[in-house]
């Protein structure tokens, strides 16, 4: 069973700082993985997959990922209020393409 | 991304009556779709797997007679609860992947459900 761990939050950061979002996994074979964005009431919305380790940007979202470590991390720069919401890691299962998700981490960015 | 949508969106029901829910890929070829349920304040739990032409792989616990899944099609899956009560009401999510190594999942918007 893979299991997926994110720091359990709730984070809460003023706007313009930098929150940063960690999440470990167990699977050493994992090989992609992904950051999910749910606002309150509705579905989860893919804004970063990062395959290699290594940094991926894109804007103000930069995902890293270390394999050795079986870590990780998404960081959002220059926060805005309309980043709050919960954020979900998941780890897919390359073979069957499912995803194992944590439990997500509850951002806050108040103004 | 790619785009998935859900159809009803809403729904509120009698126990007892047969709900069906609709996921559709709209722009790319779904070779497998999952749904997933989520209750209040909980995280995503995966129901089950299809793949579009085959049979559905339910996760563990998940009732395959009461939860009827069918993939006909490279663009649509079908979720049906069958002789709903209270319990089954949740938030139902559907995604969908194509084919291919990066494996990224869509999610359609989600269809509440509502038993009364």
């Amino acid at each position: 069973q893979k299991e997926v761990e994110q720091n359990s939050g709730p984070l809460s950061v003023p706007e313009g700082a930098i929150a940063s979002l960690n999440c470990t996994y167990s699977d050493r074979v994992s090989q992609s993985f992904f950051w999910y964005r749910q606002y309150s009431g509705k579905s989860p919305e893919l804004i970063m997959s990062i395959y290699s380790n290594g940094d991926k940007e894109d804007g103000r979202f930069t995902a890293q990922l270390n394999k050795a470590s079986q870590y990780v991390s998404l960081l959002i720069r220059d926060s805005q209020p309309s980043d709050s919401a919960t954020y979900l890691c998941a780890v897919s299962d390359s073979t069957l393409g499912r995803l194992y998700f944590g439990r997500g981490t509850q951002l806050t960015v108040w103004p | 991304g790619a785009v998935v949508s859900q159809h009803p969106s809403r729904v509120i029901c009698k126990s007892g009556t047969s709900v069906k829910i609709e996921c559709r890929s709209l722009d790319f070829q779904a070779t497998t779709m999952f749904w997933y349920r989520q209750f209040p304040k909980q995280s995503l739990m995966l129901m089950a797997t299809s793949n579009e032409g085959s049979k559905a792989t339910y996760e563990q616990g998940v009732e395959k007679d009461k939860f009827l899944i069918n993939h006909a099609s490279l663009t649509l899956s079908t979720l049906t609860v069958t002789s709903a009560h209270p319990e089954d009401s949740s938030f139902y999510i559907c995604s969908a992947s194509s084919r291919g190594s990066l494996r990224e999942q869509f999610f359609g918007p989600g269809t509440r459900l509502t038993v009364l």
